[in-house]
């Protein structure tokens, strides 16, 4: 898997946007990008994943660069609820199954 | 769907003591995994099974640990004789035959031996 780069934490305020990048400088043109996130005392949830076109679904949005080589993450409309650590993992879809978390960026949103 | 369920929640043993965790994957999913989430260590992969049969077991960390899946709903993960650094946060995920759907995790079991 290729090495990602998050930073490690960030706040957002409210009902405002929250925009996670990460980097990925070395990904592999097989590799996807997925996320994930871990609220305190829960187990990771898969949030979304993309190959090169920008993904969206009901949770967020995946904006990934031409190059590949970054991507963001977006939170239209975040809540309380966002608060958690998010997770930019590079990987294919073949080949050994251990998902590598990383750090991840702990996002805490600001009532 | 319930989800992938795990029990029990909470554990706390003596050191020495046999410790038995359980999973029951979501209803149709082939693959299941236990990972092990600790401070130090974050997130360690230590066995996957696909459809019931261990595949790759080189993350369990000792002779210590073993794993076994029964049957499609049902996994267990034993640790005889139980030690403190065995004390983690154990998790318990299951997927489809398709990998690009992503992993379901449970809730965890947070086990400390003391």
């Amino acid at each position: 898997d290729a090495k990602t780069t998050q930073p490690p934490s960030m706040d957002c305020a409210e009902g405002r946007a929250a925009n996670l990048p990460c980097n990925h400088s070395t990904i592999s043109g097989n590799e996807y990008v997925y996320w994930y996130r871990q609220i305190h005392s829960q187990g990771p949830q898969y949030i979304i994943h993309g190959l090169k076109n920008n993904e969206t679904n009901e949770m967020a949005s995946l904006i990934i660069t031409e190059d590949r080589k970054s991507s963001t993450l977006i939170l239209p409309h975040a809540t309380l609820r966002d608060t958690a650590v998010y997770y930019c993992i590079a990987r294919s879809n073949f080949g050994n199954e251990k998902l590598t978390f990383g750090t991840g960026t702990r996002l805490t949103i600001i009532p | 769907d319930a989800g992938v369920i795990q029990s029990p929640r909470h554990e706390v043993t003596e050191m020495g003591q046999e410790v038995t965790l359980r999973c029951k994957p979501i209803s149709g999913h082939d693959y299941l995994f236990w990972y092990r989430q600790t401070m130090m260590r974050g997130l360690e992969l230590l066995i996957y099974f696909n459809n019931n049969v261990p595949i790759d077991d080189s993350g369990m960390p000792e002779d210590r640990f073993s794993a076994k899946m029964p049957n499609a709903s049902f996994s267990t993960l034993k640790i005889q004789p139980s030690e403190p650094r065995d004390s983690a946060v154990y998790f318990c995920a299951s997927r489809t035959s398709d990998r690009a759907l992503g992993y379901t995790f449970g809730s965890g079991t947070r086990l400390t031996v003391v």
